[in-house]
């Protein structure tokens, strides 16, 4: 069974930190992986995505991460904290092909808090 | 270009009643996915809908039923509503493309129906 972990429920930074936000996974096949955040009252919005090319990935918003199979993680990082980053991070990964291709498995969240 | 909608934005309804929650995708998708996102939760996945039909389906008892119609949209439909069913359920819509080596493609969220049920 596909799982996605993340570490801490909370983070905090001051403006201007680096941010990093944890994500590990469990697949017994090769995942695509994802990031999205969430701000309050709307829907999810795609930061970036894995899927089997680079194992560092950009994306939007000067957020990356890299895929490290050994380890199974997926960390989203950003050198540094705006103030306009502060919401809920979310990291999912699909395994599916085929017909199952698409469904999202996600993690708990984290909530990223940014101190002026 | 219009991205996900859905309507209505809130629904306040009481346990026992039946609601219908509705989704337009992005223009040019045909896939639509449904998730409850439970408050302080990550997503759950309910189910997929292509070609009118359910394509998967998550964890979720038979309550939870749904729609796609021919232009699309979808609607999600949770019978016997009980306070648990309480959330945020979200809609995203993708372009399905197959063949012997699909091509994943992006998920574009709604910006979801709150349910509240007392």
């Amino acid at each position: 069974a596909q799982s996605v972990t993340q570490l801490g429920s909370h983070v905090s930074v001051s403006e201007g930190a680096l941010v990093l936000l944890r994500c590990n996974y469990s697949s017994s096949v090769p995942p695509y992986l994802f990031w999205y955040v969430q701000y309050p009252n709307q829907g999810l919005q795609l930061l970036l995505k894995y899927t089997s090319a680079a194992t560092l990935v950009k994306g939007i918003n000067g957020f990356e991460a890299e895929f490290k199979k050994s380890e199974t993680s997926f960390h989203l990082t950003k050198p540094s904290a705006h103030m306009s980053d502060a919401a809920e991070y979310f990291c999912a990964v699909s395994v599916g092909r085929g017909s199952t291709l698409g469904r999202l498995y996600f993690g708990r969240g984290t909530q990223l808090t940014v101190w002026p | 270009d219009a991205g996900v909608t859905q309507s209505p934005t809130h629904l306040i309804k009481t346990r026992g009643q039946q609601v219908t929650l509705r989704c337009s995708p992005k223009s040019g998708h045909d896939t639509v996915s449904w998730y409850q996102q439970a408050l302080g939760q990550g997503p759950q996945f309910i189910f997929q809908y292509y070609e009118e039909e359910e394509r998967q389906r998550g964890n979720f008892p038979d309550r939870f039923s749904g729609h796609q119609f021919p232009n699309y949209s979808s609607e999600l439909n949770v019978n016997a509503l009980l306070l648990g069913d309480s959330a945020l359920y979200l809609c995203a819509s993708s372009l399905w493309r197959g063949g012997d080596y699909p091509t994943y493609n992006e998920q574009f969220f709604g910006p979801g129906t709150r349910l509240t049920v007392l």
